[in-house]
């Protein structure tokens, strides 16, 4: 059975305070992805990877970083949390693609349970 | 904007009744992907899509991805409680190397 999970279902901090947010997957995935998510606007990505140590912007990068020292392993960072930065953050997986003019995937992405994450 | 809408964002609908969640594009859909999510829990995967006109049907929930490969729908019969939640549409868009995502619908089913 295919698994992503994340470190914490829920999550408080402090403005200003760094924060992690785990990301572990067990299906040998070279894809993940962090998205956010808030009511009306979908899902944003905000970084994604597609190999171990390779990570590039999604749409809304700004205010975050991200770590991919494993496979198995994506990691999102807020340097210093904002009240704007209070949101669902949902990380997915998912195989290579096929494409042979790009890396990217038409491969299903697999998504873990989401971390609500509230900056007081 | 939006590079994929989706209607309606909200839907109620009595128990037993049929239902329609559109998503639309202006630019060609590849890998067409629908998920249901539970509130505050992840993304469930349903079905994919990749071929004009092709239909795919789990119990009682069909979706289609029209012959020109720019709208999907997802319809259900007979709805039932267990079908609430929030309805996702996901596709890679011409032009893009990655998976967008529409805005959602959340379906709520009265008894």
């Amino acid at each position: 059975d295919v698994k992503v999970t994340q470190s914490s279902r829920y999550l408080v901090k402090r403005t200003g305070e760094k924060v992690f947010l785990e990301c572990v997957q067990d299906m040998d995935h070279e894809n993940m992805f962090w998205y956010r998510q808030d009511p009306g606007l979908g899902l944003r990505l905000i970084y994604f990877s597609y190999d171990v140590k390779m990570k590039e912007k999604g749409d809304i990068p700004e205010g975050y970083s991200v770590s991919r020292e494993k496979k198995e392993r994506f990691s999102l960072i807020l340097e210093s949390a904002s009240t704007n930065q209070t949101s669902m953050y949902l990380c997915a997986s998912s195989g290579a693609g096929t494409s042979a003019s790009s890396r990217s995937s038409y491969n299903e992405q697999f998504f873990g349970p989401g971390t609500r994450l509230t900056v007081l | 904007s939006q590079e994929l809408e989706q209607s309606p964002q909200s839907l109620i609908v009595q128990e037993g009744k049929n239902l329609t969640i559109n998503c639309t594009s202006s630019k060609t859909l590849y890998g067409l992907y629908w998920y249901k999510q539970k509130y505050g829990e992840g993304l469930i995967f349903l079905m994919m899509l990749q071929k004009g006109g092709e239909e795919k049907s789990h119990e009682k929930i069909t979706a289609k991805l029209d012959e020109k490969k720019q709208q999907s729908s997802l319809h259900i019969t007979a709805s039932q409680p267990s079908h609430a939640g929030i309805y996702l549409c996901g596709a890679y868009i011409q032009g893009a190397q990655k998976l967008v995502f529409g805005q959602g619908t959340r379906l709520t089913i009265n008894p």
